[in-house]
């Protein structure tokens, strides 16, 4: 039993370097979510899809795109890495919105340099 | 400006007493609440919820109050155990409006043997 899974765990980046997060969900869950976590601010919101094909900008959306091309996965880009954007990313799945846990993966500890 | 608030970042317990970590938000549409527990290098996993129809609800050795008027909800272990030191997050949603959850910052809660 899987659930949440994300690649890869670890990464380090050069600045203006792109790179992809991948995040898998076994659940058949229809809602997918992209975090990241800084010292003292707790779990904030990148993107979210509400559903295959859609997405949607959270709280912290620039220097990031998603794609959901197939329900049980969702992928965030980093265009061009900054500094700024070196934190603990967090990929998660619920069955229902702002009324259900979700479930999160482990997470992947990015570096920008 | 943060509309979910841990005011304590780190909180100690001894073994067997009482944790409580404490939650304030300021928005009167959120509804519906989380708290999820954190260990290093793990992702968040799903504790305890709390609707905004009741005050109260418990699960083994963990119990959440809510008071609504105070924008005010604690989350009470009884009895602490050295298993159970990891992040606390308190998280909010408008649920009933299609809303999105919104975290705090975390309480880090050690429990002393």
């Amino acid at each position: 039993n899987a659930g949440v899974t994300q690649t890869p765990k670890f990464r380090v980046l050069k600045t203006g370097q792109s790179m992809t997060l991948l995040c898998a969900q076994d659940m058949n869950h229809e809602y997918m979510y992209w975090y990241r976590q800084d010292p003292g601010m707790g779990l904030r919101l990148i993107h979210y899809s509400v559903g295959e094909g859609t997405t949607a900008k959270g709280e912290v959306p620039d220097g990031y795109n998603v794609s959901r091309l197939k329900k049980q996965n969702f992928l965030l880009g980093l265009e061009s890495a900054a500094p700024s954007q070196t934190s603990v990313y967090f990929c998660a799945s619920s069955y229902g919105r702002g009324d259900t846990e979700a479930f999160f993966g482990q997470g992947t500890r990015l570096t920008v340099v | 400006d943060q509309q979910v608030k841990q005011n304590s970042p780190s909180l100690s317990v001894q073994e067997g007493r009482i944790s409580i970590l404490n939650c304030d938000y300021t928005n009167s549409m959120f509804d519906y609440f989380l708290w999820y527990k954190k260990y290093p290098a793990e992702g968040p996993t799903f504790l305890i919820s709390i609707s905004s129809i009741k005050d109260k609800n418990e699960d083994g050795r963990f119990t959440v109050f809510l008071n609504k008027s105070a924008k005010h909800l604690s989350l009470h272990i009884v009895p602490s155990q050295p298993g159970d030191s990891a992040v606390y997050f308190c998280a909010a949603s408008a649920g009933n409006y299609g809303q999105n959850f919104v975290f705090g910052p975390g309480t880090r809660l050690s429990v002393l043997p």
